[in-house]
């Protein structure tokens, strides 16, 4: 099966810096997501990692490690519009496809 | 390109009552996956199909749920015997092929069931 876990909520400040952490136990991995959903609405992809390292997109940065079961979600020059919830999931390597999603990270961003 | 579309966006049935959610996935998508999201909580699988299969069904309650994607038209979450712990909203997702890029799941604006 797949575990994952994420904190529930977060608070950062209008063009601070914040790190979302996910973590992750599976039966199989075949890459690693993250979505973000604004209130009321579907989630959106913000990125992918099957690989172990970083990878940048614009403001929004993600980094795995394979071998700790370890993720996060870097979020640069933070603007009001970023406070959403922010979900991992886990594509496990059965099933191609299927993906587990955490339960979201609640991100408020303050003047 | 229209993207994956779900109706109706809102549902009210009484207890007892069935509901019939549709979702027509995005043009060339092959794979169609249901959530379940209970307010304040995170998406929760429930099924995985591709046109006419189920490929993977273990998030879905043992009774009162069904699914399917036939060969024409969109794919159907259906709900008998409706209860109040059924009003949540059920999003719809859908992903190209296998072996198509990252395959990332694309998803709809949802269906809100109330439940009265």
């Amino acid at each position: 099966g797949q575990n994952i876990d994420q904190p529930t909520e977060m608070t950062a400040t209008e063009g601070a810096i914040v790190q979302i952490n996910c973590t992750y136990q599976t039966s199989g991995f075949n890459g690693l997501f993250w979505y973000q959903q604004h209130a009321g609405e579907a989630p959106t992809f913000l990125s992918y990692n099957v690989l172990d390292g970083l990878e940048e997109k614009g403001r929004f940065s993600s980094f795995l490690s394979r071998s700790k079961g370890y993720s996060y979600l870097l979020l640069k020059e933070l603007q009001m519009k970023d406070s959403a919830s922010y979900l991992c999931a886990v594509r496990g390597n059965t099933n191609a496809g299927k993906s587990t999603f955490g339960d979201g990270t609640t991100l408020t961003v303050k003047p | 390109n229209a993207g994956v579309m779900q109706n109706p966006r809102h549902l009210v049935r009484r207890r007892g009552q069935e509901a019939r959610l549709r979702c027509s996935p995005m043009k060339g998508h092959s794979h169609v996956y249901w959530y379940r999201q209970l307010p304040e909580e995170g998406l929760k699988f429930m099924v995985y199909l591709q046109k006419e299969n189920i490929i993977d069904e273990s998030g879905m309650p043992k009774e009162r749920f069904s699914a399917e994607f036939p060969k024409e038209g969109p794919s159907i979450l259906r709900i008998q015997q409706v209860v109040r712990g059924d009003s949540a909203a059920y999003f719809c997702a859908s992903s190209p092929p296998t072996g198509q890029g990252v395959n990332e799941q694309y998803f709809g604006p949802g269906t809100r069931l109330t439940v009265t």
